[in-house]
C-alpha cells in the first residue's frame, strides 16, 4: 500500500523557471492538500481538493496553480519560481469531512536559485 | 489566517521523563489531530481527537480535546530516544471548513 506519493523528492529551479509537484494516493480519498514547511515553522496550507473538479486556496495560494482531474491526482504548478518558494512541499489526502484524518507524502524539497 | 498556538517550541529532556505539549486558539474547533515529524519525512498522524473532552492513547502518548474546543494537549509518558522528532499539532476549524490548521511544532530532544 504505497499511501501518498510526491515526485521529485528534492529539485533545483532557477528563478522564473517552471515545475510541477505531483502528487498522487491510492487510497481513494475524496481530500488532498497541498501545504509548504519553512524552517522551523508550521505547514502552510496552498491549495485544497474536496474532490475530482474542485479545488479551493488556502492560506498562501498566490504563485501556485492545482487541477484536480481525478480522484488519485493532485499536481502542484508553479509557473514562475521566486526565491521566496524555496521550501519543502507537502502533499497529503483524507476520506472527507467526518474523517479528517490526514496522511502525507514524504515531501519535496524546492530551491529556486 | 487562523492561528494555534503551540508550546513548547522544544523541549530538551531526559529518557525516561514524562513530556506535555499543548496547543490553542481563539477558534472553536471540531477536530484535533496530532502529527509526528522525523526529519526528512512526511508528518505521522499519531492521535485524532473528534469531540470535546476526548481523551484518546496510542501506547505511550496521550491526548485529549479541550472542554472549551479551543484547545488540546499531547502528553508522552517514559520518554525513549525514539520520541526525538517534532510534534505537530492540528485542527479544522468548526464552521464546515475543509482546511486543516497546524501549530509551529514542539521540538522534542531526548537524552539517554
Amino acid at each position: 500500500n504505497a499511501g501518498v506519493t510526491q515526485t521529485p523528492k528534492f529539485r533545483i529551479l532557477k528563478i522564473g523557471q517552471s515545475m510541477t509537484l505531483q502528487c498522487t494516493q491510492d487510497m481513494n480519498h475524496n481530500y488532498m492538500y497541498w501545504y509548504r514547511q519553512d524552517p522551523g515553522m508550521g505547514l502552510k496550507l496552498i491549495y485544497y481538493s474536496v474532490g475530482a473538479g474542485i479545488t479551493d486556496k488556502g492560506e498562501v495560494p498566490n504563485g501556485y496553480n492545482v487541477s484536480r482531474s481525478t480522484t488519485e491526482d493532485f499536481p502542484l504548478r508553479l509557473e514562475l519560481a521566486a526565491p521566496s518558494q524555496t521550501s519543502v512541499y507537502f502533499c497529503a489526502s483524507s476520506f472527507g469531512q467526518r474523517h479528517t484524518e490526514a496522511f502525507f507524502g514524504q515531501g519535496t524539497r524546492l530551491t529556486v536559485v | 489566517g487562523q492561528q494555534l498556538n503551540q508550546s513548547p517550541q522544544s523541549m530538551f529532556i531526559q529518557e525516561g521523563e514524562d513530556v506535555s505539549m499543548n496547543c490553542t486558539s481563539s477558534s472553536i474547533f471540531n477536530t484535533w489531530l496530532w502529527y509526528k515529524q522525523e526529519p526528512g519525512e512526511g508528518p505521522v498522524l499519531l492521535i485524532a481527537l473528534y469531540k470535546a473532552g476526548e481523551l484518546t492513547s496510542n501506547g505511550r502518548l496521550t491526548a485529549q480535546f479541550g472542554i472549551t474546543r479551543k484547545d488540546s494537549f499531547l502528553n508522552i509518558s517514559a520518554s525513549i530516544p525514539s520520541d526525538v522528532g517534532i510534534y505537530f499539532c492540528a485542527g479544522r476549524l468548526q464552521g464546515g471548513s475543509e482546511k486543516l490548521v497546524f501549530g509551529k511544532g514542539t521540538k522534542l530532544t531526548v537524552n539517554p
